[in-house]
C-alpha cells in the first residue's frame, strides 16, 4: 500500500523544539524528492522545506530558515523535520508529501501546537 | 515573483458543473500547476497536473468528472455532475527551483 504517515506532533512551549517523522511505503523513497508543508488552523496551505531524493539539495520557505533542519535516512525510507526556536505561529498541522515538483502523494498529517 | 491567486469561494447546485479558476502571476503564464481537493477534516489529495496547453495527468482514481484547462495565465478546474463528497477546498500549487507555491485556495459548497 502506497502512503505516507507522518509522527512527532505534539504540545510545545514557544522556544521549545521538536522532531517530525514521516514514514514511507509502496514506492521506492530513494527515487523521489520530499516535502513538508504546513497547515494552521483556518488557514491555506503552505510550503515549509523540500529535500532532493539523495538529500543533496535543501530549500526552505523564508519563515523556518535558520530555525529549522530537513533531512531522509533512505534506508529506513523516512523524512525527518527538527524545527527549533518554535513560536505560536508555527501552531499548524505539518504534512509531508511527495515531491515531484507537484504533490501526489500526500500523508494525514501531524499537529503541532505551540503554547505556553 | 510567483504568486498564485485563486477566488475564496464558489458555489454551485448539485448535479451542476463548476469552474474554478487559478490565476499564474505576471511573467509566469507557461507555468504547470497542479489541483489539489482538500475535504473537511482530511489532508490534500492530488487532483492532476495541468500543463500551459491544457494537457492534464490525473491522479489514479479520480473521476472523469474533474477535468483541467487552460487559457495564457489562467488554469481551470471544472467538476461535472456536483456531488456533495465535492463539497471542498480547492487548492492550485506550483513550482520554481528553490521554490513550491500555493493558492489561497477556493472553498466550494454545494447547493
Amino acid at each position: 500500500q502506497v502512503q505516507l504517515v507522518e509522527s512527532g506532533g505534539g504540545l510545545v512551549k514557544p522556544g521549545g523544539s521538536l522532531r517530525l517523522s514521516c514514514v514511507a511505503s509502496g514506492f521506492i523513497f530513494s527515487d523521489y524528492y520530499m516535502s513538508w508543508i504546513r497547515q494552521a488552523p483556518g488557514k491555506g496551505l503552505e510550503w515549509v522545506s523540500y529535500i532532493s531524493s539523495r538529500g543533496s539539495t535543501i530549500f526552505y520557505a523564508d519563515f523556518v530558515k535558520g530555525r529549522c533542519t530537513i533531512s531522509r535516512d533512505n534506508a529506513k525510507n523516512s523524512l525527518y523535520l527538527q524545527m527549533n526556536s518554535l513560536r505560536a505561529e508555527d501552531t499548524a498541522v505539518y504534512y509531508c508529501a511527495r515531491d515531484r515538483e507537484y504533490y501526489d502523494m500526500w500523508g494525514q498529517g501531524t499537529v503541532v501546537t505551540v503554547s505556553s | 515573483q510567483l504568486v498564485l491567486t485563486q477566488s475564496p469561494s464558489a458555489s454551485a447546485s448539485l448535479g451542476a458543473s463548476v469552474k474554478l479558476t487559478c490565476t499564474l502571476s505576471s511573467g509566469h503564464s507557461s507555468y504547470a500547476i497542479a489541483w489539489l481537493q482538500q475535504q473537511p477534516e482530511k489532508g490534500p489529495r492530488y487532483l492532476m497536473k495541468l500543463n500551459s496547453d491544457g494537457s492534464h495527468i490525473k491522479g489514479d482514481g479520480i473521476p472523469d468528472r474533474f477535468s483541467g484547462s487552460s487559457s495564457g495565465a489562467e488554469r481551470y478546474l471544472t467538476i461535472s455532475s456536483l456531488q456533495s463528497e465535492d463539497e471542498a477546498d480547492y487548492y492550485c500549487q506550483t513550482w520554481g527551483t528553490g521554490i513550491r507555491v500555493f493558492g489561497g485556495g477556493t472553498k466550494l459548497t454545494v447547493l
